[in-house]
């Protein structure tokens, strides 16, 4: 049972947007910047979004981010089959004194 | 381009401990402003945090684990390493390194993993 809460999967279509949610407490997510990364099996993760809503320079703009009280949402748009991959969610826990992750939402592009 | 690489037994026997060194190249484990950390991914499940440490000397772990985990730095080698202790089935996982970038928190860079099974 992980401390922040994705949607296991999501899918959209070539050309679509998505949105995926991630759900936390006053003692994290309320608390703490949130950062997002994408993992393709046999890679390595990629960074996507931290600070809430900043993307590192190697990050197109059809990747966003942002947060309200103790949510967080990654927004994808122009999807991509190569965008299909698993995305999680991650902050600090003031209350644990650890690094949290969401249990990680699978993305299909159909 | 920053780039870390883990290396170390595949195969670890139940009570015995986890060995796993990281190797970084593109950036100094020395440099002020970055912790260096090791998480996890058991199979089908999602990422875990295990710990890190910073270049002074100073590290965090996870409560679930600590007592049984070390992360330490040789910046003669620019690596860290993980030992994690008295190990379980329940530690078999994909264990990743990464460079965190304080004071944003970000783990910015991470190596490709590798999968360490705790088996007879």
């Amino acid at each position: 049972q992980s401390v922040l809460t994705q949607p296991p999967s999501v899918s959209a279509a070539p050309g679509q947007r998505v949105t995926i949610s991630c759900s936390g407490s006053n003692s994290n997510i309320a608390s703490n910047h949130v950062s997002w990364y994408q993992l393709v099996p046999g890679t390595a993760p990629k960074l996507l979004i931290y600070d809430n809503n900043k993307r590192p320079s190697d990050i197109p703009d059809r990747f966003s981010g942002s947060k309200s009280d103790t949510s967080a949402t990654l927004g994808i748009t122009g999807l991509q089959t190569g965008d299909e991959a698993d995305y999680y969610c991650e902050t600090w826990d003031d209350s644990l004194r650890a690094a949290v992750f969401g249990g990680g939402t699978k993305l299909t592009v159909l | 381009q920053v780039q870390l690489q883990e290396s170390g037994p595949g195969l670890v026997k139940p009570s015995e401990t986890l060995s796993l060194t990281c190797t970084v190249s593109g950036a100094s484990v020395s440099t002020i402003g970055y912790y260096w950390s090791w998480i996890r991914q058991p199979p089908g499940k999602g990422l875990e945090w295990i710990g890190y440490m910073y270049s002074s000397g100073s590290s965090d772990y996870n409560p679930s684990l600590r007592g049984r985990v070390v992360i330490s730095l040789d910046k003669s080698k620019n690596q860290f390493s993980l030992k994690l202790g008295s190990v379980t089935a329940a530690d078999t996982a994909v264990y990743y390194c990464a460079r965190v970038t304080w004071p944003t928190k970000k783990f910015d860079f991470w190596g490709q993993g590798t999968l360490v099974t705790a088996s007879p």
